[in-house]
């Protein structure tokens, strides 16, 4: 059992270049979350999914985009990155959203945006 | 706007030292709450978690926290920490009975243990 999976594990781009970051997990929960990890400042909810089919924002959604066809599968799209964006990456997700579920976090992904 | 707030930005103790990371939070009302833990070099992990009850609340690996609602605190305690709690603590609130809340973290307290 994975829990969750992301990839790619670490990755440099080049500013104004598309770039998806997957998510995948095997544990059947409903919502799912993306977070951005910066010194100093925790973490921040960039979207998040409550069950498939259906997408939210978070505190810092712009310059991303989710979708969420099914369950298991949640990736996260930079459509245009920006050096701003050089984060790490986490996807988490939970049995429902809100009601106390607690979270469990994938691995993450280290992004620099050159 | 709703927030948590972790005022220990960078903690160093010695082994056997006692521990306590301040955490407040802004909501009101009904809330949950969690502390997280990140050891180097990986990803995020349960320590604890509040919803109802006895406020005192123990975890994994001899943590316990103490929810005072007066305080709007939740603040983090070992009675002697080891080399091996070195890493980063991040407290975590949600407003409680809404099937729409997220979870809200703070910035994080990096614990740093000498041998």
């Amino acid at each position: 059992i994975a829990g969750i999976t992301q990839a790619p594990t670490s990755q440099i781009l080049a500013a104004g270049r598309r770039m998806t970051l997957r998510c995948t997990q095997d544990m059947r929960h409903n919502a799912m979350y993306w977070y951005r990890q910066d010194l100093g400042l925790g973490l921040r909810l960039i979207h998040y999914s409550n069950t498939a089919g259906t997408t939210g924002k978070g505190e810092v959604p712009d310059g991303y985009s989710v979708s969420r066809a099914n369950t298991d599968d949640f990736p996260l799209t930079l459509a245009s990155a920006v050096p701003s964006q050089t984060s790490v990456y986490f996807c988490a997700s939970s049995g429902e959203l809100g009601q106390g579920y607690e979270q469990f976090f994938g691995p993450g992904t280290r992004l620099t945006v050159l | 706007a709703q927030s948590v707030s972790q005022h220990n930005h960078h903690v160093i103790l010695s082994e056997a030292a006692s521990l306590e990371l301040g955490c407040n939070y802004s909501y009101g009302g009904t809330v949950n709450l969690f502390w997280y833990v990140q050891y180097p070099g990986q990803h995020l992990q349960l320590l604890l978690k509040y919803f109802s009850g006895d406020p005192l609340v123990k975890g994994i690996k001899g943590f316990e926290a103490e929810f005072i609602k007066s305080k709007f605190s939740f603040n983090l305690r070992k009675p002697s920490v080891q080399w091996s709690d070195t890493a980063e603590y991040f407290c975590a609130a949600q407003k409680g009975y809404s099937s729409a809340s997220k979870i809200i973290f703070g910035s994080g307290t990096r614990l740093s243990i000498r041998p």
